[in-house]
């Protein structure tokens, strides 16, 4: 099975930047896709957008085109994703979660425990 | 894009009832559809993926069923531990993957 760990909490002032990573263990990761997922408090899960980790290859979700970025270190078994021009609304915890058949028609397999992310002045 | 609509958003249930979750989507998602737990403070954890086949170690007495636009979530003999939010995801357009907002289930 996938594991995923994800770095730890952040907090960042309005208009600053936050990079989140995400861990996966090595083991059949060739084969997974990772989404991102955010949470405000509160409140219901919202789908970010997803990566190839083999390819590089990213979709993301409208809302987000342009202020979100998903990418790979080298190993592409760690992950990122950064969010920039960030506001109090983007308080939230941020989940990577992995796909095995790169379409989501199995839905989310694996989850990382989650990464807090703090925006405040 | 797809919107998923859950019923009801909360519900309170004895341990040992039936509870059943509905989960409808904007437009015909075929069995694009998949359930979620979430307990506090937790992450999400797959239930049911592509409307009705249960995921690897999770108890037999969660079952979800339909197609099309209306799906449901069973937990046919409720326990304890089974307080928790559930959440149902479309994931028939690829662009944009949809959640429910939640439905949250308390044990009386």
């Amino acid at each position: 099975q996938v594991q995923l760990v994800q770095s730890g909490a952040e907090i960042k002032r309005p208009g600053a930047s936050v990079k989140v990573s995400c861990e996966a263990s090595a083991e059949t990761f060739s084969d997974y896709f990772i989404h991102w997922v955010r949470q405000a408090p509160g409140q219901g899960l919202q789908w970010m957008g997803m990566i190839n980790p083999n390819s590089g290859g990213t979709t993301y979700a409208p809302r987000f085109h342009g202020r979100f970025t998903m990418s790979r270190a080298t190993s592409a078994t760690t992950l990122y994703m950064e969010l920039n021009s960030l506001r109090s609304e983007d308080t939230a915890v941020y989940y990577c979660a992995s796909d095995p058949s790169g379409d989501g028609v199995v839905g989310f397999d694996f989850w990382g425990p989650g990464t807090l992310v703090s925006v405040s002045s | 894009d797809i919107q998923m609509t859950q019923s009801p958003s909360s519900l309170s249930a004895y341990v040992g009832d039936r509870v059943t979750i509905t989960c409808r989507s904007s437009q015909n998602i075929g069995t694009h559809l998949h359930w979620y737990q979430q307990k506090p403070g937790r992450a999400p954890n797959l239930l049911i993926y592509a409307a009705s086949n249960l995921q690897s170690g999770v108890p037999a007495r969660f079952t979800g069923s339909g197609s099309g636009t209306t799906f449901t979530l069973t937990i046919s003999s409720l326990q304890r531990e089974d307080s928790a939010t559930y959440y149902c995801q479309q994931s028939r357009n690829t662009y944009m993957f949809t959640f429910g907002q939640g439905t949250r289930l308390e044990i009386k």
